[in-house]
Protein backbone atom coordinates (compact mmCIF):
# COMPACT_ATOMS: atom_id res chain seq x y z
CA UNK A 1 0.00 0.00 0.00
CA UNK A 2 0.77 3.78 -0.26
CA UNK A 3 3.44 5.63 2.44
CA UNK A 4 3.25 8.48 3.82
CA UNK A 5 6.28 9.54 6.45
CA UNK A 6 6.31 12.17 8.84
CA UNK A 7 9.87 13.80 10.36
CA UNK A 8 10.45 14.54 13.08
CA UNK A 9 8.40 11.62 15.46
CA UNK A 10 8.73 13.65 18.47
CA UNK A 11 10.21 17.25 18.86
CA UNK A 12 10.40 19.23 22.02
CA UNK A 13 11.42 23.16 21.79
CA UNK A 14 11.34 25.96 24.09
CA UNK A 15 8.70 28.57 23.69
CA UNK A 16 9.51 31.42 20.77
CA UNK A 17 10.90 29.06 18.57
CA UNK A 18 9.69 27.56 15.26
CA UNK A 19 9.43 23.96 14.76
CA UNK A 20 9.36 22.50 10.96
CA UNK A 21 7.33 18.90 10.51
CA UNK A 22 8.29 17.12 6.95
CA UNK A 23 5.43 15.02 5.71
CA UNK A 24 6.73 12.88 2.42
CA UNK A 25 5.03 10.46 0.39
CA UNK A 26 7.63 7.45 -0.56
CA UNK A 27 6.15 5.61 -3.58
CA UNK A 28 3.48 8.03 -5.00
CA UNK A 29 3.03 11.80 -6.10
CA UNK A 30 0.70 14.04 -3.95
CA UNK A 31 -0.68 17.18 -5.73
CA UNK A 32 -2.29 17.49 -2.35
CA UNK A 33 -1.63 16.67 0.73
CA UNK A 34 -3.53 17.42 4.48
CA UNK A 35 -2.51 18.77 7.84
CA UNK A 36 -4.29 17.45 11.20
CA UNK A 37 -4.23 18.00 14.43
CA UNK A 38 -5.16 15.89 17.31
CA UNK A 39 -5.45 16.62 21.38
CA UNK A 40 -5.40 14.03 23.66
CA UNK A 41 -8.28 11.55 23.26
CA UNK A 42 -10.13 13.25 20.48
CA UNK A 43 -10.38 12.76 17.18
CA UNK A 44 -8.03 14.80 14.36
CA UNK A 45 -9.45 17.89 13.26
CA UNK A 46 -8.22 19.26 9.53
CA UNK A 47 -5.71 21.96 9.61
CA UNK A 48 -5.37 22.97 6.22
CA UNK A 49 -5.21 21.63 2.64
CA UNK A 50 -1.89 21.76 1.35
CA UNK A 51 -1.41 22.14 -2.67
CA UNK A 52 1.96 21.85 -4.58
CA UNK A 53 2.65 24.66 -6.82
CA UNK A 54 0.42 26.70 -4.93
CA UNK A 55 -0.96 28.44 -1.47
CA UNK A 56 -2.19 26.42 1.14
CA UNK A 57 -5.61 26.28 1.81
CA UNK A 58 -6.33 26.91 5.71
CA UNK A 59 -9.79 26.05 7.91
CA UNK A 60 -11.53 28.26 9.52
CA UNK A 61 -9.71 29.41 12.58
CA UNK A 62 -6.44 28.31 11.93
CA UNK A 63 -3.91 30.83 11.92
CA UNK A 64 -2.01 31.10 8.59
CA UNK A 65 1.17 32.61 9.72
CA UNK A 66 1.10 30.76 12.30
CA UNK A 67 1.22 27.36 10.76
CA UNK A 68 3.10 27.89 7.54
CA UNK A 69 2.76 25.08 5.19
CA UNK A 70 4.99 24.55 2.15
CA UNK A 71 4.46 21.97 -1.31
CA UNK A 72 6.99 22.28 -2.65
CA UNK A 73 7.00 19.29 -4.60
CA UNK A 74 5.16 16.33 -5.50
CA UNK A 75 6.00 13.94 -2.37
CA UNK A 76 6.59 16.78 0.20
CA UNK A 77 5.08 19.02 1.94
CA UNK A 78 6.24 21.16 5.59
CA UNK A 79 4.26 22.57 8.46
CA UNK A 80 6.34 24.69 10.46
CA UNK A 81 4.81 26.54 13.31
CA UNK A 82 6.18 29.65 13.78
CA UNK A 83 7.28 31.35 17.40
CA UNK A 84 5.37 28.30 19.00
CA UNK A 85 3.97 28.35 22.26
CA UNK A 86 2.98 25.58 24.80
CA UNK A 87 -0.62 25.52 23.69
CA UNK A 88 0.90 24.56 20.41
CA UNK A 89 1.84 21.05 21.60
CA UNK A 90 -0.25 18.10 19.84
CA UNK A 91 -0.13 15.69 18.15
CA UNK A 92 0.23 16.64 13.91
CA UNK A 93 -0.64 14.27 11.64
CA UNK A 94 -0.68 14.54 7.66
CA UNK A 95 -2.33 12.50 5.11
CA UNK A 96 -2.07 12.31 1.38
CA UNK A 97 -4.64 10.42 -0.99
CA UNK A 98 -3.35 8.45 -3.85
CA UNK A 99 -5.60 10.14 -6.30
CA UNK A 100 -6.46 7.14 -8.35
CA UNK A 101 -9.27 7.58 -10.20
CA UNK A 102 -12.54 7.26 -7.73
CA UNK A 103 -10.42 6.64 -5.14
CA UNK A 104 -10.74 9.11 -2.04
CA UNK A 105 -8.32 6.78 -0.13
CA UNK A 106 -6.03 8.61 2.39
CA UNK A 107 -2.82 7.13 3.65
CA UNK A 108 -1.81 9.21 6.90
CA UNK A 109 1.50 9.62 8.03
CA UNK A 110 2.48 7.91 11.63
CA UNK A 111 2.28 12.01 13.46
CA UNK A 112 4.21 14.37 15.19
CA UNK A 113 4.60 14.90 18.49
CA UNK A 114 5.53 18.66 19.47
CA UNK A 115 5.90 19.43 23.04
CA UNK A 116 6.78 23.15 23.27
CA UNK A 117 7.74 23.93 26.99
CA UNK B 1 -22.29 19.49 4.47
CA UNK B 2 -21.64 16.00 5.43
CA UNK B 3 -20.95 14.70 8.71
CA UNK B 4 -20.52 11.66 10.75
CA UNK B 5 -21.81 10.01 14.41
CA UNK B 6 -20.30 7.30 16.61
CA UNK B 7 -22.60 6.30 18.37
CA UNK B 8 -20.31 4.99 21.45
CA UNK B 9 -17.08 6.59 22.72
CA UNK B 10 -16.11 3.80 24.67
CA UNK B 11 -16.66 -0.28 24.06
CA UNK B 12 -15.26 -2.81 25.97
CA UNK B 13 -15.70 -6.37 25.35
CA UNK B 14 -14.18 -9.83 26.32
CA UNK B 15 -11.42 -11.28 24.05
CA UNK B 16 -12.83 -13.84 21.95
CA UNK B 17 -16.19 -11.95 21.95
CA UNK B 18 -17.69 -9.94 18.86
CA UNK B 19 -17.05 -6.31 18.33
CA UNK B 20 -19.71 -3.94 17.04
CA UNK B 21 -18.63 -0.51 16.15
CA UNK B 22 -20.98 1.66 15.23
CA UNK B 23 -21.14 4.84 12.82
CA UNK B 24 -23.50 6.68 11.00
CA UNK B 25 -23.01 9.20 8.15
CA UNK B 26 -24.97 12.27 6.76
CA UNK B 27 -24.06 13.27 3.39
CA UNK B 28 -25.82 14.83 0.63
CA UNK B 29 -23.95 13.18 -2.31
CA UNK B 30 -22.78 9.63 -2.77
CA UNK B 31 -19.97 9.16 -0.05
CA UNK B 32 -16.90 7.28 0.59
CA UNK B 33 -16.85 5.62 4.25
CA UNK B 34 -13.52 4.27 6.16
CA UNK B 35 -12.77 3.43 9.40
CA UNK B 36 -9.20 3.98 10.58
CA UNK B 37 -7.54 2.42 13.64
CA UNK B 38 -4.88 4.57 15.96
CA UNK B 39 -3.34 2.79 18.45
CA UNK B 40 -1.19 5.35 21.07
CA UNK B 41 1.07 7.79 19.58
CA UNK B 42 1.08 6.30 15.95
CA UNK B 43 -0.84 7.16 12.96
CA UNK B 44 -4.12 6.09 11.40
CA UNK B 45 -4.38 2.67 9.49
CA UNK B 46 -6.74 2.01 6.84
CA UNK B 47 -9.11 -0.98 8.27
CA UNK B 48 -11.43 -1.01 5.12
CA UNK B 49 -13.18 1.18 2.99
CA UNK B 50 -16.41 1.58 0.89
CA UNK B 51 -16.77 3.11 -2.17
CA UNK B 52 -19.93 2.64 -4.10
CA UNK B 53 -19.15 -1.08 -4.98
CA UNK B 54 -19.88 -4.04 -2.31
CA UNK B 55 -21.82 -2.65 0.56
CA UNK B 56 -20.15 -5.71 2.75
CA UNK B 57 -16.89 -4.48 2.95
CA UNK B 58 -13.97 -7.19 4.14
CA UNK B 59 -10.90 -5.30 5.95
CA UNK B 60 -7.77 -6.60 7.54
CA UNK B 61 -7.60 -8.25 10.48
CA UNK B 62 -10.82 -9.52 10.24
CA UNK B 63 -13.26 -6.39 10.78
CA UNK B 64 -15.73 -5.90 8.03
CA UNK B 65 -18.48 -3.57 7.87
CA UNK B 66 -21.79 -3.34 5.60
CA UNK B 67 -22.94 -0.04 3.94
CA UNK B 68 -26.79 0.21 4.54
CA UNK B 69 -27.98 3.46 2.42
CA UNK B 70 -31.43 3.33 4.14
CA UNK B 71 -30.32 3.50 7.74
CA UNK B 72 -27.62 5.74 6.26
CA UNK B 73 -25.08 3.14 8.70
CA UNK B 74 -21.58 1.85 8.41
CA UNK B 75 -21.40 0.19 11.39
CA UNK B 76 -17.80 -2.14 11.79
CA UNK B 77 -18.27 -5.99 12.99
CA UNK B 78 -15.58 -8.23 14.29
CA UNK B 79 -16.58 -11.83 14.63
CA UNK B 80 -13.91 -12.43 17.67
CA UNK B 81 -11.98 -9.64 19.41
CA UNK B 82 -8.36 -10.07 20.44
CA UNK B 83 -6.17 -8.13 23.02
CA UNK B 84 -4.12 -6.56 19.88
CA UNK B 85 -7.59 -5.09 18.67
CA UNK B 86 -7.55 -2.57 21.58
CA UNK B 87 -7.45 1.16 20.20
CA UNK B 88 -9.27 4.10 18.88
CA UNK B 89 -11.50 3.69 15.30
CA UNK B 90 -12.66 6.30 13.50
CA UNK B 91 -15.05 6.80 10.78
CA UNK B 92 -14.69 8.68 8.19
CA UNK B 93 -16.76 10.10 5.76
CA UNK B 94 -16.05 11.57 2.05
CA UNK B 95 -17.46 12.16 -1.11
CA UNK B 96 -16.34 12.53 -4.84
CA UNK B 97 -15.96 15.69 -5.53
CA UNK B 98 -14.95 16.89 -2.05
CA UNK B 99 -11.78 17.39 -2.96
CA UNK B 100 -10.73 14.72 -0.87
CA UNK B 101 -11.48 16.85 2.27
CA UNK B 102 -12.16 13.79 4.93
CA UNK B 103 -14.80 14.03 7.84
CA UNK B 104 -14.06 12.33 10.89
CA UNK B 105 -16.55 10.72 13.79
CA UNK B 106 -15.56 11.32 17.51
CA UNK B 107 -13.96 8.69 17.35
CA UNK B 108 -14.75 4.89 19.50
CA UNK B 109 -12.35 3.42 22.20
CA UNK B 110 -12.19 -0.22 22.12
CA UNK B 111 -10.91 -2.31 25.17
CA UNK B 112 -10.15 -5.57 24.98
CA UNK B 113 -10.46 -7.81 28.52
CA UNK B 114 -9.33 -11.24 29.01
Amino acid sequence: GAVVSQHPSWVICKSGTSVKIECRSLDFQATTMFWYRQFPKQSLMLMATSNEGSKATYEQGVEKDKFLINHASLTLSTLTVTSAHPEDSSFYICSAPTQLAGDETQYFGPGTRLLVL
Amino acid sequence: AQSVTQLDSHVSVSEGTPVLLRCNYSSSYSPSLFWYVQHPNKGLQLLLKYTSAATLVKGINGFEAEFKKSETSFHLTKPSAHMSDAAEYFCVVSYTGGGNKLTFGTGTQLKVEL
